[in-house]
């Protein structure tokens, strides 16, 4: 089992550049979050899924899109990057409600 | 709101010298709290979970305790490779989400 993957490891983008970030699980779990994670500030939900078709909102979503297609995959986009969105994301999926997340290795992302 | 504290925020030990992570929580219900390893440059790597006041967990030479309002992580005899930082979340009820600390950071000198 590959667990939590994700997808790039690390980009530059200029601002106003949009991109995709993909979070890949293969342990069947239903939900599905993006945290980022910055100096000082501990790691923060941006959205999560609770299955398929479902998305909903974290404690910093402006700036930022999701959708969950299929169970295992779920993608995080900026449509049009600024520096403050400068960070490492992560993501993470568990089986439900209360249940321990298990975290991917996380995307080093840089906005200039 | 739900909130989590952890302290120290950083600690230098020498290998051999034991001591303990401090993460104190606020949370209308707490249905679960939770420990994680983060190396730098990788992702959270579990390593407990503790659902109910008094209840202890062990893994080599960490050891995890849950109280009504605070958790401790006892690192007895540390080596270098227990350098890391050290996250706390707490799982409230009726609640998706994670809140977590700020993490102890954590440097083990041979």
């Amino acid at each position: 089992n590959a667990g939590v993957t994700q997808t790039p490891k690390f980009r530059v983008l200029k601002t106003g550049q949009s991109m995709t970030l993909l979070c890949a699980q293969d342990m069947n779990h239903e939900y599905m979050y993006w945290y980022r994670q910055d100096p000082g500030m501990g790691l923060r939900l941006i959205h999560y899924s609770v299955g398929e078709g479902t998305t909903a909102k974290g404690e910093v979503p402006d700036g930022y899109n999701v959708s969950r297609l299929k169970k295992q995959n779920f993608l995080l986009g900026l449509e049009s990057a600024a520096p403050s969105q400068t960070s490492v994301y992560f993501c993470a999926s568990n089986h439900g409600e209360g249940a321990t997340q298990y975290f991917g290795p996380g995307t080093r992302l840089l906005v200039l | 709101e739900d909130q989590v504290t952890q302290s120290p925020e950083a600690l230098r030990l020498q290998e051999g010298e034991s001591s303990s992570l401090n993460c104190s929580y606020t949370v209308s219900g707490l249905r679960g709290l939770f420990w994680y390893r983060q190396d730098p440059g990788k992702g959270p790597e579990f390593l407990f979970t503790l659902y109910s006041a008094g209840e202890e967990k062990e893994k080599e030479r960490l050891k995890a305790t849950l109280t009504k309002k605070e958790s401790f992580l006892h690192i007895t005899a540390p080596k270098p490779e227990d350098s890391a930082t050290y996250l706390c979340a707490v799982a409230p009820y009726g609640n998706n989400r994670l809140a977590f600390g700020k993490g102890n950071q954590v440097v083990v000198i041979p």
